[in-house]
């Protein structure tokens, strides 16, 4: 199974920080990553997929890369409204994994 | 508008059974790879199971398989999850998704959840 390690698992960090969080695949997922924000009691919001495609509707500080079996999420200029754990996952070769979620809260 | 609707959530015994449903409206059901994902409490996301669109082609987590059956009733528009042999590790809520018309497995649409708790 593939494994994703996700760091750090919190950031505390105030408005208008530039965050980064981090994905890392066991193996190869050629570019089959999302991200996804989850509010408490909320269901997932999907952000990214293929690595680096913005979904519709989400703000453009959002942005992914990728760089071999690593991945990232940035948020270029951080809002109240983003206060939230944040999620990889990858969907390669009929299998699913998640990473093990980054909380950004308020420093 | 796209919606999913879970619900069979409920306190159940250790080895119990429990079935879940997911009702979609707003868009062609019939069209769409389904998918069952859970978290427990304070924990994170896990992919438990998907479902092609005609039913045919299903895939499991490993810790669910033999224990629970991912199904679909395109005429209903409903997805469901039969849990068998149920652990006190499979209490989550559990959200159905709305996949692609492909396998690239990440999902645009949610369900608001349904809680299942194995206790004793």
């Amino acid at each position: 199974d593939i494994q994703m390690t996700q760091s750090p698992s919190t950031l505390s960090v105030s408005v208008g920080d530039r965050v980064t969080i981090t994905c890392r695949a066991s193996q190869s997922i050629s570019s089959s990553l999302a991200w996804y924000q989850q509010k408490p009691g909320k269901a997932p919001k999907l952000l990214i997929y293929k690595a680096s495609t913005l979904e519709s509707g989400v703000p453009s500080r959002f942005s992914g890369s990728e760089s071999g079996t690593e991945f990232t999420l940035t948020i270029s200029s951080l809002q109240p409204d983003d206060f939230a754990t944040y999620y990889c996952q990858q969907y390669n070769s009929y299998s699913v994994t998640f990473g093990g979620g980054t909380k950004v809260e308020i420093k | 508008e796209v919606q999913l609707v879970e619900s069979g959530g409920d306190l159940v015994q250790p080895g119990g059974s429990l079935r879940l449903s997911c009702a979609a409206s707003g868009f062609t059901f019939s069209s769409y790879w389904m998918t069952w994902v859970r978290q427990a409490p304070g924990k994170g996301l896990e992919w438990v199971a998907n479902i092609n669109q005609d039913g045919r082609e299903t895939f499991y987590v490993d810790s669910v398989k033999g224990r629970f059956t991912i199904s679909r009733d395109n005429a209903k528009n409903s997805l469901y999850l039969q849990m068998n042999i149920l652990r006190a590790e499979d209490t989550a809520v559990y959200y159905c998704a709305k996949g692609g018309v492909d396998s690239s497995w990440y999902w645009r649409v949610w369900g608001q959840g349904t809680l299942a708790t194995v206790s004793s």
